[in-house]
């Protein structure tokens, strides 16, 4: 069964805290991808990435890096975390090519207090 | 610039019934896809159309690609509570590693 593998369910963490959330997929796909998602605002590209360390920004980057050492693995750095990052973040994986068919992580709820 | 719009954004029918829902853009996909997604968990595909006119049919879930792939729908029969959830459609761009996405569906079906 492929799957797509966010390192947390939950997260709450303080302002200004520096954090980490981590994401592994199994099906060796080429495109990786973060996303937040906010009720009335749908999925927001964060960073996606195409190949081992590369990255590209996506919609709202502000606040975030990431890092993609090896293909499997996908990290979203969050430098300082402010309470306007409080959100549910989505992790997912696909192939290259026309159809590029998503896989999701479970997602990840992190609240910033 | 939402590329992609949905509607109806929020749709509550009682079991049985049968609804549409829309996914709409003046830009031309290569493909769409169709993913729900249930409370606190990721959005899990449903399917994908790739030629203009296609229609693909998953149980009582009918699917169609518009002619000029420009426009999808959803079609659901006689829906039951498990159909319940957030209905998201996204387009694939030949010009880019992203999906386009529609901002969603929110669908509720009461016993």
């Amino acid at each position: 069964d492929v799957k797509v593998t966010q390192s947390s369910r939950y997260l709450v963490k303080r302002t200004g805290e520096k954090v980490f959330l981590e994401c592994v997929q199994d099906m060796d796909h080429e495109n990786m991808f973060w996303y937040r998602q906010d009720p009335g605002l749908g999925l927001r590209l964060i960073y996606f990435s195409y190949d081992v360390k590369m990255k590209e920004k996506g919609d709202i980057p502000e606040g975030y890096s990431v890092s993609r050492e090896k293909k499997e693995r996908f990290s979203l750095i969050l430098e300082s975390a402010s309470t306007n990052q409080t959100s549910m973040y989505l992790c997912a994986s696909s192939r290259r090519g026309m159809r590029r068919e998503a896989f999701f992580g479970q997602g990840t709820r992190l609240t910033v207090v | 610039t939402q590329l992609l719009e949905q509607s109806p954004q929020f749709l509550s029918i009682q079991e049985g019934e049968n609804l549409t829902v829309y996914c709409n853009s003046s830009s031309v996909f290569s493909s769409l896809q169709w993913y729900r997604q249930e409370p606190g968990e990721g959005p899990v595909l449903l399917v994908t159309v790739v030629t203009g006119g296609e229609v693909k049919k998953l149980k009582r879930l009918t699917f169609q690609f518009g002619d000029a792939r420009k426009d999808s729908s959803l079609h659901i029969t006689a829906a039951q509570p498990g159909d319940t959830g957030l209905y998201l459609c996204a387009g694939v761009k030949n010009s880019n590693y992203q999906l386009i996405w529609g901002a969603g569906t929110k669908l509720i079906i009461k016993p």
